[in-house]
């Protein structure tokens, strides 16, 4: 199973501060996602990213959020200006290779609190 | 939209026992992924299955597909107090964007 690895793990921020949250993927894959899951409600879908652009965006992938892969290998989720509702638990997945069979893979998430 | 629904909601067994767990959707799919999540953890894929199958097998995991019926179930046999943990169903939307319900939580008493 791929490894997806993110950092922070955990990470409080003042109400309007930018929040930058990575993702590392062990192996080379072409898809990624971005998901978030707010304390006790459902997995969100937010945005998916495919040969470096997005392919995909839920409603709640506003303009306070970006995601790019700088260097080829990180995956990064931006929010410009942190809201209190933003809080959530963040998750990166991968998409697994062909033989697999679009198996989508999770990170651990990165916890944000924004107070 | 597009989304799974697990049904029961929560569910309480002793270890040792069979858990099963159901899954509904809206509309056809390519393939159906099942996730295990502990509280406050990651999702752990747990299994795969294509629409082409009608069941797969995984360790003590056994799932079953039924298209027509756009339904899934998700068998848990002999389980241990580990499996304690909510389990989601996702089926597939445009990209392969998944979608998620609200699980079943799964307490295996020891």
């Amino acid at each position: 199973e791929p490894e997806v690895t993110q950092t922070p793990s955990h990470q409080v921020t003042q109400m309007g501060q930018e929040v930058i949250l990575r993702c590392v993927p062990i192996s080379n894959h072409l898809y990624f996602y971005w998901y978030r899951q707010i304390l006790g409600q459902k997995v969100e879908f937010l945005v998916s990213f495919y040969n470096n652009e997005i392919s995909e965006k839920s409603e709640i992938f506003d303009d306070q959020f970006s995601v790019e892969r700088p260097d080829g290998s990180n995956f990064t989720l931006k929010i410009r200006s942190t809201k209190l509702e933003d809080s959530a638990m963040y998750f990166c997945a991968i998409e697994g290779t062909e033989s697999s069979g679009n198996t989508i893979y999770f990170g651990e998430g990165s916890w944000l609190t924004v107070v | 939209s597009q989304q799974g629904e697990e049904d029961p909601q929560a569910l309480s067994i002793q270890e040792g026992e069979n858990a099963t767990m159901n899954c509904s959707y809206k509309t056809s799919i390519n393939n159906l992924q099942w996730y295990r999540q502990n509280s406050g953890r990651g999702l752990v894929h747990l299994i795969l299955i294509r629409s082409n199958e009608r069941e797969k097998h995984s360790g003590r995991l056994r799932v079953t597909l039924d298209t027509s019926k756009k339904s899934s179930s998700l068998l848990i046999t002999a389980s241990r107090a580990a499996d304690t943990a909510s389990y989601f169903c996702a089926p597939p939307q445009a990209g392969n964007m998944l979608t998620f319900g609200g699980g079943t939580r799964l307490m295996v008493k020891p």
